[in-house]
Formats: structure tokens, C-alpha cells, sequence
């Protein structure tokens, strides 16, 4: 069974550019979760999902993120303009009710 | 708001002993889970072990044991015969059950271990 699929594994931006960042998760999981991951701040959960729909936002660090879910094999973190301290590995993680989370490989972001 | 202490911020052991990692977290609530996750270099976080609160025989897998002391929230992660595979960051995590199993996991900061040959 395939795990969590998260693309790309290295994004390379510049300051003010639009960045979309993907994720399939497990067939099957009904709880989808963003978390973003520094050396200062550890990992931070950003949002989370239940079939499909935005259950809790409250960690999303302003305006200028966003996520969907349109449907429950695909979601989108979405990061318009981009700065360099938005700068991490984001974690796309999955998992049913209350099974343990799987994560994806993550996707490095390095803006300039 | 629930915390999650790993006040270890690296620990060093030699390839065959055995090391334990500290964990403690703070929460008011009764039931809930605890996870140990492995991040080597790769950078891909890999499920440990795992420990629902409610139980009282600590979680074994493999060479993985826990010492879960409910009174004192503490979860501690003791690895036995380390092998240089062993290597990687280490965290603690929580996650609450308030009836719907809903929350996303808290993270402790992590612990580097390095193995020695």
C-alpha cells in the first residue's frame, strides 16, 4: 500500500513568488494534517482536515497561507506571496479515526 | 494547551548498549496517546511505538520498550542492543481522545541520538 505522497520533495523560490505544495494521502484516511517543521519552532501543526473538510486553522501562520481539500485523495498548501522566513519542510500526514499518523517524505521550501 | 518536554536535546550511546530518552508532557486530560517518532537524516518520520493511556502495561516493540508512568506524565523510550541504524532524531508526541480522536499530535522538540561504533 502506498504511503502518503507528497510533491515536490525540494522547492527553490524567490521572495514574493506563488508556492504550491501537494499531497495524496493513504486511500482510505479520513484525517488529513499540514504541519511545517524548523530548527527554531520544531514541528507546528498548520491545519488539519476530516473527509475533506477544514476542521482547525488556528496554526496557520497568516493570510498568506491556505490549504484545500477538494476531494479526499488530494490537498494543496498554498503559500501566495512567499517570504524567506516561511522557509521548512512541510509535512502532509494522514490516518483514520484512531489509527497512528503517517507522514509523507515532506517538501523542502527554500525561499530567497 | 498541552506541552511535550524532551529535555534532552542530544544523547550518545555506544553501538550494543542500551540508552533511554526522556519525555514528559503536561495535559488535563484522562485518556489519550503518546507516540515516540523516528526522523533520521532522510528526513521521513517513521512511527516508533505508540501507548494509549488508559493502558497500564507499558508498549513493546522489538527492541523498543517505553516506560509510561500515567501519575508523573512521563514517557520515556529505552532502546536496547543499539545498532548505528539507530541513529536519528527522536520525538514525543501526544495526541488527546476527547470521544473523537480528532486532535493533531503536539511534538516535543526531539532528541538527536548519535550511535557510537
Amino acid at each position: 500500500d502506498a504511503g502518503v505522497i507528497q510533491s515536490p520533495r525540494h522547492e527553490v523560490t524567490e521572495m514574493g513568488q506563488e508556492v504550491t505544495l501537494r499531497c495524496k494521502p493513504i486511500s482510505g484516511h479520513d484525517y488529513l494534517f499540514w504541519y511545517r517543521q524548523t530548527m527554531m519552532r520544531g514541528l507546528e501543526l498548520l491545519i488539519y482536515f476530516n473527509n475533506n473538510v477544514p476542521i482547525d486553522d488556528s496554526g496557520m501562520p497568516e493570510d498568506r497561507f491556505s490549504a484545500k481539500m477538494p476531494n479526499a485523495s488530494f490537498s494543496t498548501l498554498k503559500i501566495q506571496p512567499s517570504e524567506p522566513r516561511d522557509s521548512a519542510v512541510y509535512f502532509c500526514a494522514s490516518r483514520l479515526f484512531n489509527s497512528p499518523l503517517h507522514f509523507g517524505n515532506g517538501t523542502r521550501l527554500t525561499v530567497t | 494547551a498541552q506541552t511535550v518536554t524532551q529535555s534532552q536535546p542530544e544523547m550518545s550511546v555506544q553501538e550494543a548498549e542500551t540508552v533511554t530518552l526522556s519525555c514528559t508532557y503536561d495535559t488535563s486530560e484522562s485518556d489519550y496517546y503518546l507516540f515516540w517518532y523516528k526522523q533520521p537524516p532522510s528526513r521521513q518520520m517513521i512511527l516508533v511505538i505508540r501507548q494509549e493511556a488508559y493502558k497500564q502495561q507499558n508498549a513493546t516493540e522489538n527492541r523498543f520498550s517505553v516506560n509510561f508512568q500515567k501519575a508523573a506524565k512521563s514517557f520515556s523510550l529505552k532502546i536496547s542492543d543499539s545498532q548505528l541504524g539507530d541513529a536519528a532524531m527522536y520525538f514525543c508526541a501526544y495526541r488527546g481522545y476527547s470521544g473523537g480522536g480528532a486532535d493533531g499530535l503536539t511534538f516535543g522538540k526531539g532528541t538527536h541520538l548519535i550511535i557510537q561504533p
